[in-house]
């Protein structure tokens, strides 16, 4: 078993709908979370991190966690072409141990 | 928000010579630093772990001989790609971890092309 395990898509959306991104882990004690996006040719950049149970909104990103489901999920609303990229999640374990997913690749169609 | 940087951007270089790239933790200090290899359009793989002042820990597949690290400091961390060959030629890239927030910044990127 992966230590993350995202859905590699594609996952395609039109314009102003909400993108939802979905990532599982397998350490059940691991404390951090975090989004990242990366577009083609270039290094990820984050987007939000998130440790507690619940939402955490940053303008029009909001990161969501389960850790009894050991789920994170990241929600864009009011999706925009700009926001066609790849989302890593990525997980700091009790091993302190950085993991990334495989990434979801978005496609916002105008 | 924290700033990591990477130099050189890109660099091509004929077979068998060696390149440093090195990476920089620019407003915060880094103990532990990554180095990452992506090939077009495929995920990021690491490459090694850095600790500042100890050897990297480098995974598994990966010749640490080949592929030389120093940490020497908190905010510097150099990537040296001894005796390149065709088949180095990647996209290297540089993280940092901020110790507050266990959270890993990352440069911006060394486009290698080993001719």
């Amino acid at each position: 078993q992966k230590e993350v395990e995202q859905n590699s898509g594609p996952l395609s959306v039109p314009e102003g709908a909400i993108a939802s991104l979905n990532c599982t882990y397998s350490d059940r004690g691991s404390q951090s979370f975090f989004w990242y996006r990366q577009y083609s040719g270039k290094s990820p950049e984050l987007i939000m991190f998130i440790y507690s149970n619940g939402d955490k909104e940053d303008g029009r990103f909001t990161a969501q966690l389960n850790k009894a489901s050991q789920y994170v999920s990241l929600l864009i609303r009011d999706s925009q072409p700009s926001d066609s990229a790849t989302y890593l999640c990525a997980v700091w374990n009790t091993g302190n141990q950085f993991y990334f997913g495989t990434g979801t690749s978005l496609t916002v169609i105008p | 928000g924290a700033v990591v940087s990477q130099h050189p951007s890109w660099v091509i270089c004929k077979s068998g010579t060696s390149v440093k790239i090195e990476c920089r933790s620019l407003d915060f200090q880094a103990t532990t630093m990554f180095w990452y290899r992506q090939f077009p359009k495929q995920s990021l793989m690491l490459m090694a772990t850095s600790n500042e002042g100890s050897k990297a820990t480098y995974e598994q597949g990966v010749e640490k001989d080949k592929f030389l690290i120093n940490h020497a400091s908190l905010t510097l961390s150099t990537l040296t790609v001894t005796s390149a060959h065709p088949e180095d030629s990647s996209f290297y890239i540089c993280s940092a971890q901020e110790a507050t927030t266990d959270t890993q910044y990352f440069g911006p990127g060394t486009r290698l092309t080993v001719l």
